[in-house]
């Protein structure tokens, strides 16, 4: 099983709204990535964890928040969004974060309004 | 950091034919190198990956090549299918990030 669940399949928020994108994985990773990917374009890195501490921020702006509750979960928090942020964002996980493949969930496609 | 540059940014072939997408890098320090393939409104999925001690690897209709020294490496599909037709995305690892080449559309006509 190489299944990472990411919920909403797709959500559209105002600018002035929160909300949280969630990414699941039960194969046992002990590192978790947040990706973002504008559209006809690769995914570009946003945050890496590393069992479960944040160990790499790619300067992502604060309005977004990542989260890493426990070694099957990761969250992504956002608010005060800008129009241009809207885009497919994806979640990856790999049994470490230095070796192993990574696996990528189905993502969560975003429009903010 | 690193560069990984993709060619062709599309391909299109008949079915039956062979795809080659090709691949190079930049950063000595990367050692993997996986290859994923994308749907449209889906995520990546990883087809088939090749780490930095390895010249070869094949996988049934699919193979990567590895040049270490002249930092690059391609992806071959043999017996091209209609359900090929996809992005490829090739990448490179250093340390814990991975760096994806632009992608390569991937159009097999039957």
């Amino acid at each position: 099983d190489t299944e990472v669940t990411q919920t909403p399949k797709h959500l559209v928020m105002g600018m002035t709204n929160k909300k949280s994108l969630k990414c699941e994985q039960h194969m046992g990773h002990r590192a978790m990535y947040w990706y973002k990917q504008k559209a006809k374009k690769p995914p570009e890195l946003m945050f890496v964890y590393s069992y479960e501490k944040l160990s790499i921020n790619e300067s992502v702006p604060s309005r977004f928040s990542p989260e890493c509750p426990n070694s099957s979960l990761l969250n992504l928090h956002l608010h005060a969004l800008q129009p241009e942020d809207s885009a497919l964002y994806l979640c990856a996980s790999s049994q470490e974060p230095m070796t192993g493949r990574a696996f990528f969930g189905q993502g969560t496609r975003l429009t903010v309004v | 950091g690193e560069n990984v540059e993709q060619h062709p940014s599309t391909l299109s072939v008949q079915e039956g034919d062979s795809a080659v997408i090709k691949c190079t890098y930049s950063d000595s320090a990367s050692n993997y190198f996986p290859w994923y393939k994308q749907e449209l409104g889906k995520g990546p999925q990883l087809i088939i990956d090749i780490r930095s001690n390895v010249g070869e690897k094949k996988d049934q209709r699919i193979a990567v090549t590895l040049n270490k020294t002249a930092k690059h490496f391609s992806l071959h599909i043999t017996e091209t299918q209609p359900e090929d037709s996809a992005v490829y995305f090739c990448a490179a690892r250093r340390y814990s990030t991975l760096t994806f080449g632009k992608g390569t559309m991937l159009l097999v006509s039957p």
